[in-house]
């Protein structure tokens, strides 16, 4: 059974730094790694795709990198803004119905 | 041109009662999905859907059945309604093709009372 990790839980940064966000899964026969982004009382919003046979993927102040053999990506933002406040969550897609697992959520917090 | 869409938003209900949340997707999408999110935030899948197939998350109570009248429809159907229900429900679709990613809804917030 797929189980997907994240961490921190928790992060509370000043504005203007850069920062990393961790997401490690347990079984590496991914299709293909998805990072969200949920505002409070919010639905999700998708950032960026990355597929199995990719590395990474960047849009914009965000860079996502996938290292599959080892089970792990990482979303890095650049230059974080008061406004990149939210929970971030990663989710892998596989096996049986494509469905896709939901890591914990790491909750951001961009001090002005 | 919401691509995808739930309703209600919000819903409150006593405990017993049958309600539905309505689903709709205008993405051209063959699979559609539902995911419980509780109160510590972790989702989890409850149902996908395609053409061809049902797939239930054996941990869901049979109360739960979805409804698709449609490629573009997945309702959600809940009876008996407990306390244990309330949460937010989220709708999604995809590409059955492995190398899609997810479209998700709004979400519905169910407080049982």
């Amino acid at each position: 059974k797929q189980e997907v990790t994240q961490i921190p839980a928790a992060l509370s940064v000043p504005e203007g730094e850069n920062l990393v966000l961790n997401c490690s899964f347990t079984d590496s026969a991914i299709y293909n790694l998805q990072w969200f982004r949920q505002d409070p009382g919010k639905g999700l919003t998708s950032l960026l795709l990355i597929q199995s046979s990719q590395r990474e993927q960047t849009s914009g102040r965000l860079n996502a990198s996938l290292d599959k053999s080892s089970g792990r990506s990482t979303l890095y933002i650049a230059a974080s803004q008061p406004g990149d406040s939210a929970t971030y969550l990663c989710a892998v897609r596989r096996g049986t119905g494509n469905q896709f697992y939901f890591g914990t959520g790491t909750s951001l917090t961009v001090i002005p | 041109d919401t691509a995808v869409s739930q309703t209600p938003k919000y819903l409150v209900t006593q405990m017993g009662n049958d309600k539905s949340i309505k689903c709709e997707q205008n993405l051209g999408h063959d699979t559609m999905y539902w995911y419980k999110q509780d109160s510590k935030k972790f989702l989890k899948i409850m149902f996908s859907y395609n053409n061809k197939e049902l797939i239930i998350n054996e941990t869901v109570p049979n109360r739960f059945s979805p409804k698709s009248p449609d490629k573009a429809h997945l309702n959600l159907h809940i009876n008996s309604l407990e306390l244990g229900d309330s949460a937010v429900y989220f709708c999604a679709s995809s590409q059955e093709a492995a190398n899609y990613g997810y479209t998700f809804g709004s979400g519905t917030r169910l407080t049982v009372v």
